[in-house]
């Protein structure tokens, strides 16, 4: 069981907006910046938001990054078919020295 | 552009050692951070540990007695060994670029390697 808790699923129809949250404590997401992943069957995970909110270049603006307090969430609109895959929130945990990945949420798109 | 390659043995016997190199082109191993994550099929990321250019490494504590990682700067290779292997260490193995204090996310990523423990 990760310490970082993401919903094991979410799902959405084409064209709407879907959150993804990433709950974790005051060690790691409290204190610690957050990147978010999109990780497509079969490829190996993609950087989509670093330092919370920021988006690496080539990245659409659909999606999107905060955080607030021990919480983080990915934010993505005008889904797309293509946004099918699996989700994963990252951050450093101050107490156990170590980089937690939460254990992954996949979209449906409907 | 900065690209990883993972290499190594595809299958490794259980109680043996998993070694698995990382290489680096576009860039060079010493400015920066490189990790190791492991994901075994189905299931999540899980982080391995990191080394950095002046050869200092972090370890997952929950693999910390297993785990060597090494970097060698004059072919731009980073290195991870686990011993005393299990079923459980099967996984596609990434390397990635990160994570430390101002870079504190994972980019770029190799294809990953899939590594089986099996007899």
């Amino acid at each position: 069981q990760s310490v970082l808790t993401q919903p094991p699923s979410v799902s959405a129809a084409p064209g709407q907006k879907v959150t993804i949250s990433c709950s974790g404590s005051n060690s790691n997401i409290g204190k610690n910046l957050v990147s978010w992943y999109q990780q497509l069957p079969g490829t190996a995970p993609k950087l989509l938001i670093y330092d919370s909110n920021k988006r690496p270049s080539g990245i659409p603006d659909r999606f999107s990054g905060s955080r607030s307090g021990t919480s983080a969430t990915l934010g993505i609109t005008g889904l797309q078919t293509g946004d099918e895959a699996d989700y994963y929130c990252v951050s450093w945990d101050s107490t156990l020295i170590a980089v937690l990945f939460g254990g992954g949420t996949k979209l449906t798109v409907l | 552009q900065v690209q990883l390659q993972e290499s190594g043995p595809g299958l490794v016997k259980p109680s043996e050692t998993l070694s698995l190199t990382c290489t680096v082109s576009g860039d060079s191993l010493s400015n920066y951070c490189w990790s190791w994550i492991r994901q075994p099929a189905g299931k999540a990321l899980e982080w391995i540990g990191r080394i950095y250019v002046n050869k200092r490494t972090d370890y997952n504590p929950s693999l910390k007695s297993r785990v060597t990682m090494s970097a060698d700067t004059s072919k731009n290779q980073f290195s991870l060994k686990v011993n005393s292997v299990t079923a459980a260490d099967t996984a596609v193995y990434y390397c990635a670029r990160g994570f430390w204090s101002g870079y504190n996310w994972f980019d770029p990523w190799g294809q990953g390697t899939l590594v089986t423990v099996s007899s």
